[in-house]
């Protein structure tokens, strides 16, 4: 089983280019997530979907959107990207249930010129 | 809402020390905790949780953390500490009223063993 996988690994995008990130997972988990990692800041969550068909925004959804498009699969797009969307990203599945942990991809590593 | 604070950017600690990683939060419910440990350029990894029950908690590699109702607190140890522990650890909570919530993350702390 590879767990959560993401691609791509790195990105270099200019400022107003569009981009999608791409999350999959393969241990039949409901419900996943998009969290952004910066220096002091913690990860901070973008948005997530507790069930395939539905989306909800975290606390910094600004200038991101996001599509479930079954239960494995989970994409993040950058419609216009700007330096301030520079970061690592992450994905992060639980099955359903408040006792359960999260498990996360290695990241993707994107840098907006 | 949910919160966690964790109160120290970086721990340095001695090879062979006892070392603890301290985690403070604020929930309206039960808390549910959990730690997780992060290498460089890798992802987030859990080491334990705390849902209910014995106050110590034991998780993966020598790991455990006690959970503190009365000082709100969910810290991290290890008795003898190794270098290769050196990473970034992150506690997080989910408040156990609200259902499946996403987890909430503190900001982390930089644990460096030195040799």
């Amino acid at each position: 089983n590879a767990g959560v996988t993401q691609t791509p690994k790195f990105q270099v995008l200019k400022t107003g280019q569009s981009m999608t990130l791409q999350c999959a997972q393969d241990m039949n988990h409901n419900s996943m997530y998009w969290y952004r990692q910066d220096p002091g800041m913690g990860l901070r969550l973008i948005y997530y979907s507790a069930s395939e068909g539905t989306t909800d925004k975290g606390e910094v959804p600004n200038g991101y959107n996001v599509s479930r498009l079954n239960k494995r699969e989970f994409s993040l797009r950058l419609e216009s990207a700007a330096p301030s969307q520079t970061s690592v990203y992450f994905c992060a599945t639980n099955l359903a249930g408040r006792y359960n942990e999260q498990f996360f991809g290695p990241g993707t590593r994107l840098t907006v010129l | 809402a949910q919160s966690v604070a964790q109160p120290e950017d970086q721990v340095n600690v001695a090879e062979g020390n006892p070392l603890t990683v301290k985690c403070t939060y604020s929930v309206s419910g039960n808390p549910y905790l959990f730690w997780y440990v992060q290498y460089p350029n890798r992802g987030l990894q859990f080491l334990l949780k705390y849902i209910t029950g014995d106050n110590l908690v034991k998780g993966s590699y020598g790991f455990e953390a006690e959970f503190n109702k009365s000082q709100t607190s969910f810290h991290l140890k290890k008795p003898s500490a190794l270098v290769s522990d050196s990473a970034l650890y992150f506690c997080a909570v989910r408040d156990g009223g609200s259902g499946n919530t996403p987890l909430v993350f503190g900001k982390g702390t930089r644990l460096s063993v030195i040799a």
